[in-house]
């Protein structure tokens, strides 16, 4: 357990719809990034939020996008739902954006594009 | 970040030591060597972490050779519970963001 709980933990979407996932970070951590595995490969970073902002980015179109609250908790949004998108996103929390190496993730949020 | 090769798996028997190599011999002297370990369907779980002296924790040890340009993740005593996908990871202090390669799928059998 690390105390970094996402939602929701599977969900079934069809093309050009728009999901919201959301993570509760690990109580005392500041720093939430999200990261996108699809089936087989390793977990590809798409953005992290420090303190309310985004703190880098990976290659990841605009439609992607993230939201960091007062709590630090965090939502991230994908639009326009493409096949491709279907994947586990896993949500990770840390104390600080910088020597992030040592992260706590959740149990991840398996998205199905139909 | 440097990037990392691991095999893509290997097998270990239950109660023996498996020992997990990773070449990152591009890395540079601010760079550390992250192990992150996913179980099926979990979230990557953190394992152990250096930057040249050898480290050991209650999951691990984590012994890195002199010119840091390889190191190798020991599980010391195996357990079904440890069958997972390895993932060997080197990054900056300063990073922040993880970059995962394919890992080491290891199968601990009975």
């Amino acid at each position: 357990e690390t105390g970094v709980t996402q939602s929701p933990t599977h969900l079934i979407k069809t093309r050009g719809q728009q999901v919201t996932l959301r993570c509760s970070s690990q109580s005392g951590h500041n720093t939430v990034s999200w990261y996108q595995q699809a089936l087989g490969q390793g977990p590809q970073f798409i953005f992290q939020y420090y303190r309310e902002e985004e703190n880098g980015r990976g290659n990841f179109p605009p439609r992607f996008s993230g939201l960091q609250f007062p709590n630090y908790s965090s939502e991230l949004n994908v639009n326009a739902l493409e096949l491709d998108d279907s994947a586990l996103y896993l949500c990770a929390s840390s104390f600080e954006a910088a020597n992030t190496g040592e992260l706590f993730f959740g149990e991840g949020s398996r998205l199905t594009v139909l | 970040d440097a990037k990392t090769t691991q095999p893509t798996s290997m097998d270990c028997a239950e109660g023996r030591a498996a020992n997990l190599p990773c070449n990152h011999s591009t890395i540079s002297g601010n760079e550390y060597v992250y192990w992150y370990r996913q179980i099926h369907s979990q979230g990557p779980q953190y394992i152990i972490h250096g930057l040249k002296n050898n480290e050991t924790n209650e999951m691990a040890s984590l012994i890195i050779t002199e010119d840091r340009k390889s190191s190798t993740l020991i599980l010391p005593h195996a357990t079904l519970r440890d069958t997972a996908v390895y993932y060997c990871i080197v990054i900056t202090a300063a990073g922040n963001k993880l970059t995962f390669g394919g890992g080491t799928r290891v199968l601990v059998k009975p």
